[in-house]
């Protein structure tokens, strides 16, 4: 069984368009993490919410707009899609925001932009 | 602000040898460390972490890592290297308190040569 599961795995689309990443685990993990890779492989945290409240919210252009419907589900909607916007998006969840837990990551969405 | 250096983009070793990659952080009060390996096309791992109490910890796969307080290092070490080894990995540093973010640093890529 899959802890962190990200769909699509790979999403190659035209910019000006908007794109959802669903993001889902079943850990029963009370936080969530959106985090960005880029092409150089340099991880950044983008969003965290606790008990689907947001607690970070990094400086991230307001085209991204988070939403958790609940503890197990966190995604991610991107508007107006810029060729900055290529890159890795790893959801990311925690069995609590306790600042000494591991965090458990998905397999990554692809994002590409035309 | 919290930050993390890992010195060397790569490090190369011969299976069956030790092998170390650097990490050195930079953060307020008590440091929380972990470090996570990335595959190829995979999320991250997590191997290991630092909390509190003795200075090596011991972590997944036969790795382990040493705290250093006074070199504000945690260096990555196994004993013998597996071809299987090879991956990407990163050090990653949270301060104890407040709503702080778990901060990477840019990775190093193990290649363990057969």
């Amino acid at each position: 069984d899959t802890a962190v599961s990200q769909t699509p795995k790979y999403l190659v689309t035209q910019m000006g368009n908007d794109k959802s990443i669903k993001c889902e685990q079943n850990l029963g993990h009370d936080t969530m993490y959106w985090y960005k890779q880029d092409s150089k492989k340099f991880l950044k945290i983008m969003f965290s919410y606790n008990n689907k409240e947001l607690i970070i919210n990094e400086t991230v252009p307001n085209r991204f707009s988070p939403k958790s419907p609940d503890k197990a589900h966190l995604n991610l909607h991107i508007n107006s899609l810029e060729l900055g916007d290529s890159a890795v998006y790893f959801c990311a969840s925690s069995q609590e925001w306790t600042p000494n837990q591991p965090q458990h990551f998905g397999d990554g969405t692809r994002l590409s932009i035309l | 602000a919290q930050s993390v250096a890992q010195p060397e983009d790569q490090v190369n070793v011969a299976e069956g040898n030790p092998l170390t990659v650097k990490c050195t952080y930079s953060v307020s009060g008590n440091p929380y460390l972990f470090w996570y390996v990335q595959y190829p096309n995979r999320g991250l791992q997590f191997l290991l972490k630092y909390i509190t109490g003795d200075n090596l910890v011991k972590g997944s796969y036969g790795f382990e890592a040493e705290f250093n307080k006074s070199q504000t290092s945690f260096h990555l070490k196994k004993p013998s290297a597996l071809v299987s080894d090879s991956a990407l990995y990163f050090c990653a540093v949270r301060a104890h308190s407040g709503n702080t973010p778990l901060v990477f640093g840019k990775g190093t890529r193990l290649s363990v040569i057969a």
